[in-house]
């Protein structure tokens, strides 16, 4: 499979915990978003990637929130402390111009 | 920053019927793309058009840019048509994109 990979593809975790996400963009793709979506929402962008840069970050990313893509391949989305409100499916796209392909997403539940 | 809406919300259509979904959006774009969420999560991009009009077998959209708007076809509607309708639109001077609230299909058989 050559598409957007996430891992992992649920997780189940406590109010207070850390979590973190992976992303794999199509190889050859530059640019790398991270989206939330919450249900009957649409998707909400969270930050943007070109090669490692991180040029763009939605006011929606609180500190709690960081995201990094160190050698312009694959991603990942940390969130600390998490908190009930967090609660909502993470997704990742890539492009290498304005199409983008989004991976399957990881749905994340706090307790 | 760039509004996008979306119309109807909800569409309820009997398989083999066609329908147009719309996209309206408040800023001038160079960037226009329909996706499909299916009812597994799977976002699918459907197109990318920033302006004039594109065909990919049962489905057509044509998006009149002067005039900020999209529109979506679908045609011959079938079961697995059945999911979310989003288009989106990069804000302007930037690289988030923001989506539509959606359009909910449901396709009977």
């Amino acid at each position: 499979d050559t598409g957007v990979s996430q891992d992992p593809r649920h997780k189940i975790t406590k109010r207070g915990q850390n979590v973190t996400f992976r992303c794999d963009p199509i190889s050859e793709h530059n640019r790398l978003y991270w989206y939330r979506q919450t249900l009957g929402q649409g998707p909400e962008f969270l930050t943007y990637f070109q090669n490692e840069a991180q040029l763009e970050k939605s006011r929606l990313l609180s500190d709690r929130f960081s995201a990094e893509r160190p050698k312009g391949s694959f991603s990942t989305l940390e969130i600390q402390r998490t908190e009930q409100g967090d609660s909502a499916m993470y997704l990742c796209a890539s492009s290498i111009l304005d199409t983008q392909y989004f991976g399957p997403g990881t749905r994340l539940t706090v307790l | 920053g760039i509004q996008v809406e979306q119309s109807p919300p909800d569409l309820i259509l009997q398989e083999g019927a066609n329908s147009t979904l719309r996209c309206n959006f408040s800023d001038s774009v160079n960037n226009l793309q329909w996706f499909h969420q299916n009812p597994w999560g799977q976002l699918i991009n459907l197109f990318y058009i920033p302006s004039g009009t594109k065909q990919n077998g049962r489905l057509s959209a044509t998006t009149v840019a002067t005039e900020r708007y999209s529109l979506l076809y679908i045609s011959s509607s079938q079961t697995t048509d059945s999911g979310v309708y989003f288009c989106a639109a990069p804000n302007t001077g930037g690289f988030k994109t923001i989506f539509g609230a959606g359009t909910r299909l449901f396709v009977k058989a």
